[in-house]
């Protein structure tokens, strides 16, 4: 159980362009996910908590323009870069929470590159 | 000071050996730990799940929690060359603050386990 997958697991898009990522909780209801960015030999940096139905909270420094965050229903949350630039380009990956406690369950994760 | 610190290793070690993985925080609201393990280019797995102090055991893996010291534990037993992976603890706080649902995490420690 407790199952998250994202989609797509990776892409490559041109600088200019948008790029929407998928996640899903397969086999629970969520009514919170998050969304964090990894860069290479890092830890994981929380970029926006997403709620069913309300606006996304962002973490500081993140452009809520530029990351789109759409939690249209209990098992799906999306992620939209805007205008995608080099820098964008990064490992994102998505997690849902699990009930009222702490637990989080992680999805595999989506690979971004931006030519 | 970081909230969470986490010493980045690298851990390596022979087949069969136990391995301890450690963590210290500063917050004394967290009440929710986590350890979940990341192999390269993934999103985490979800390890263990612990609320307060005490220990959790999962069948090779033994997660302690000690609220007094700060200070949270996995143990593997028995490790096996495919536990070779990042491991990251994580902790939040409980409903009604501001950092509910948050994780916090360590920088992650890699393992490798050589046969």
């Amino acid at each position: 159980g407790a199952v998250v997958s994202q989609h797509p697991s990776r892409v490559i898009c041109k600088s200019g362009t948008s790029v929407k990522i998928e996640c899903r909780s397969l086999d629970f209801q969520a009514t919170t996910m998050f969304w964090y960015r990894q860069f290479p030999k890092q830890s994981l940096m929380l970029m926006a908590t997403s709620n069913e139905g309300s606006k996304a909270t962002y973490e500081q420094g993140v452009e809520k323009d530029k990351f789109l965050i759409n939690h249209a229903s209990l098992t799906l949350s999306t992620l939209t870069v805007t205008s995608a630039h080099p820098e964008d380009s990064s490992f994102y990956i998505c997690s849902a929470r699990l009930g009222g406690g702490g637990e989080q369950y992680f999805g595999p994760g989506t690979r971004l590159t931006v030519t | 000071q970081k909230e969470v610190e986490q010493d980045p290793g690298p851990l390596s070690v022979p087949e069969g050996a136990i391995v301890s993985l450690n963590c210290t925080y500063s917050n004394s609201a967290f009440q929710y730990f986590m350890w979940y393990r990341q192999y390269s280019r993934k999103g985490p797995e979800l390890l263990m799940y612990t609320y307060s102090s005490g220990n959790k055991e999962d069948g090779r893996f033994t997660a302690q929690v000690d609220k007094s010291s700060k200070y949270i534990s996995l143990f593997i037993r028995d490790s096996q060359p495919s536990d070779s992976a990042t491991y990251l603890c994580a902790m939040s706080a409980p409903p009604g603050g501001t950092s509910y649902g948050k994780l916090t995490f360590g920088q992650g420690t890699i393992l490798t386990v050589h046969p």
